[in-house]
């Protein structure tokens, strides 16, 4: 069963400290992955995008970074700031499939002063 | 550029009633989809559609319409809603990629409660 599994469930961190989410997922056959950034109120918002071949990607103060071969990817924020408290979801393409968009519950960051 | 658009923002409903919630984009996306978010369930497909005239069931279809006459308008439609629809909606569009959905551009949800 294609799955989408995110670490951890909810995070504080002081202002200015670094954090990582985990995103490991079993869908199959993968094509690409997304994470999404969704403020309290609002929609989702992509962040970045991963593809098969793809190890590192930077936008701003956030880097993913995929691991095919684990189907393991994370999402490192830098010198978090009160405005990147969300909540954060990891979304897989399937390559086929009635339902190509597989997606997880999403980790909550809390970042505080 | 608006991009998506949804109506409305908050709404309250008793059991049985029935209403729409609407959604536009002016991206002239092909791809719309309909998901409802309900805590520690994440996002959940209700429908979508690939095109104009086009629609098909997601995960949790059951109590829900849609229809698609038109690229840019895709309504959601709740014949006789029911307690368990309290949620958030989330109207979201895409470019098509072959048959595969790039990224989703949300829009700002629709709060739902029944009574």
């Amino acid at each position: 069963k294609n799955q989408v599994e995110q670490s951890p469930q909810s995070l504080i961190i002081l202002e200015g400290k670094n954090c990582t989410l985990q995103c490991n997922y079993t869908v199959s056959p993968f094509s690409n992955l997304r994470w999404y950034k969704q403020d309290t109120g609002r929609g989702p918002v992509s962040l970045t995008i991963m593809t098969f071949s793809e190890n590192t990607k930077s936008n701003g103060r956030y880097t993913a970074t995929l691991d095919a071969d684990t189907k393991q990817s994370s999402l490192h924020i830098t010198a978090s700031q009160l405005s990147d408290s969300a909540s954060y979801i990891c979304v897989v393409s399937a390559n086929s499939g009635n339902t190509p968009l597989v997606f997880g519950k999403g980790t909550r960051l809390s970042v505080i002063a | 550029n608006a991009g998506v658009t949804q109506t409305p923002k908050f709404q309250v409903l008793k059991t049985g009633q029935s209403m729409t919630l609407q959604c536009a984009q002016d991206m002239n996306h092909e791809y719309m989809s309909w998901y409802r978010q309900d805590p520690g369930m994440g996002l959940r497909l209700i429908h979508y559609s690939v095109g104009a005239g086009i629609t098909d069931q997601g995960e949790v279809p059951n109590g829900y319409n849609v229809s698609r006459s038109t690229t840019e308008d895709f309504p959601l439609r709740l014949l006789s809603a029911a307690p368990s629809q309290t949620s958030v909606y989330f109207c979201a569009s895409s470019n098509v990629v072959t048959a595969m959905p790039g990224e989703l551009f949300f829009g700002e949800g629709s709060r739902l409660t029944v009574l």
